[in-house]
């Protein structure tokens, strides 16, 4: 099966910093590669998600990348915010439509 | 608006018990999962269903099972409780298309 790490697992920054999370992944046959965010007491929810046949995705102020051929994907978070802080998950999926999960990542953004 | 929903909410419960959470779903999806969430171990899956007539395991199914009922409903059953199920389940569902897993509110699980 797929084996996805992710680092760092707490990540403090300044309110207007960037902030990035790293995730690798084990299976090259992986195709799909979501990040959800989930907020304290809440259900995790999709923030934005990179397919295999593309490099770099932007959705305002956050953006994913992957690197296929090193097996790692980022997220990055620019121009953060206080509503940013939540602990994000990144996930890969193989053709059988199973999410493998990363350990998650608690980003405070400290005012 | 449609809508994964999950009962109960919140269960305490004692050890040797069995207990079933249900997880509803409004969006027509035939694709259903169950995962528990454990601090610092992100999202782990107990089951999965890609439609009615098809359950398979996840990576850490023992100890649990599931009924999928209907395309809407899929429970998970804990058959004899033990302390160290003690968690946050969520259950999701997604569509064959885009893939996208949609979650439930979660139901967190006390065994004592």
């Amino acid at each position: 099966g797929e084996n996805v790490e992710q680092h760092p697992s707490t990540l403090s920054v300044q309110e207007g910093d960037s902030a990035v999370i790293k995730c690798t992944y084990s299976d090259s046959a992986s195709n799909y590669f979501p990040w959800y965010k989930q907020e304290l007491g809440k259900r995790p929810q999709l923030i934005i998600d990179i397919r295999s046949n593309v490099g770099e995705k932007k959705d305002q102020r956050i953006a994913v990348t992957l690197n296929k051929t090193a097996k790692h994907f980022s997220l990055h978070i620019t121009e953060t915010q206080p509503e940013d802080s939540a602990v994000y998950f990144c996930a890969a999926r193989l053709n059988d439509y199973k999410l493998s999960f990363g350990a998650g990542t608690t980003v405070t953004v400290r005012a | 608006d449609a809508d994964v929903t999950q009962t109960p909410r919140n269960r305490i419960t004692k050890t040797g018990k069995r207990i079933m959470l249900e997880c509803s779903q409004t969006k027509g999806h035939d694709r259903m999962y169950w995962y528990r969430q454990d601090p610092g171990l992100g999202l782990r899956l107990i089951y999965y269903s890609f439609d009615v007539k098809d359950i398979n395991k996840g990576e850490i199914s023992d100890g649990y099972s599931v009924s999928r009922q209907a395309q809407a409903k899929f429970s998970l059953s804990l058959e004899s409780a033990i302390p160290n199920q003690t968690a946050l389940y969520f259950c999701a569902t997604s569509d064959f298309v885009a893939g996208e897993q949609f979650f439930g509110p979660g139901t967190r699980l006390t065994v004592l």
